[in-house]
């Protein structure tokens, strides 16, 4: 079974320019999450979706952050005009079903904001 | 919100010592409290678990113990090996959906 996976796996822009991130959960799981964490911090949940529907989306920094999962599959996640605090390594994990089920994580897009 | 913290940042130890990592959490509502590992240039995956029904966990070489009244979840590897390497994370859940992490921990096992 194919794990989750992120692309790209590393990333640098320029302040001000636009990266787009994406992320293929397991197959068959309903539940995607992003993640992101500044170095030596925690990993800080941005938000959930459930199929399409963004779930809980409270850990979004701001408005300059917009998640997609159109169809249900695969998510996308878009940084527009990005600073240079949104550094950092973006994580989405996956899970099944309702309840209580081991998040499966990606390996992560490192973002370098120059 | 939940506030989980973990110390301590970094640790190392000789191989085949002992090796815990604590974590304390804030919302008495938390119920699911994950552990993570982290290789280097690796994706964190699940290595232990536990719910708040359950006083401790083991399996094989890493046990968790969680104490709710005083709000702290412990990670233990016994008989450390190079393996053992890595970034330690732990978190807490209330939901099971939302994952509240710690800042990590850093193991260092010394061959």
């Amino acid at each position: 079974e194919a794990g989750v996976t992120q692309f790209p796996s590393h990333s640098v822009i320029e302040k001000g320019q636009t990266v787009t991130l994406r992320c293929d959960p397991i197959s068959g799981h309903d539940n995607l999450y992003w993640y992101r964490r500044v170095m030596g911090k925690e990993i800080k949940f941005l938000l959930h979706f459930v199929k399409e529907s963004k779930q809980d989306e409270s850990g979004m920094p701001n408005n300059r952050f917009l998640a997609e999962r159109t169809g249900g599959t695969y998510s996308t996640l878009k940084v527009q005009p990005a600073e240079l605090e949104d550094s950092g390594v973006y994580f989405c994990a996956s899970s099944q079903g309702r309840g209580i089920y081991e998040q499966y994580f990606g390996p992560g897009t490192r973002l370098t904001v120059t | 919100g939940e506030n989980v913290e973990q110390h301590p940042s970094t640790l190392s130890v000789q191989e085949g010592d002992s090796a815990v990592i604590k974590c304390t959490y804030s919302d008495s509502a938390s119920n699911y409290f994950p552990w993570y590992k982290q290789e280097l240039g690796k994706r964190p995956q699940l290595i232990i678990d536990i719910r708040s029904n359950v006083g401790e966990k083991k399996d094989q070489r890493i046990a968790v113990t969680l104490n709710k009244t005083a709000k702290h979840f412990s990670l233990h590897i016994t008989e450390t090996q190079p393996e053992d390497s890595a970034v330690y994370f732990c978190a807490a859940s209330i939901t099971g959906n939302q994952f509240y992490f710690g800042t990590g921990t850093s193991l260092t096992v010394i061959p």
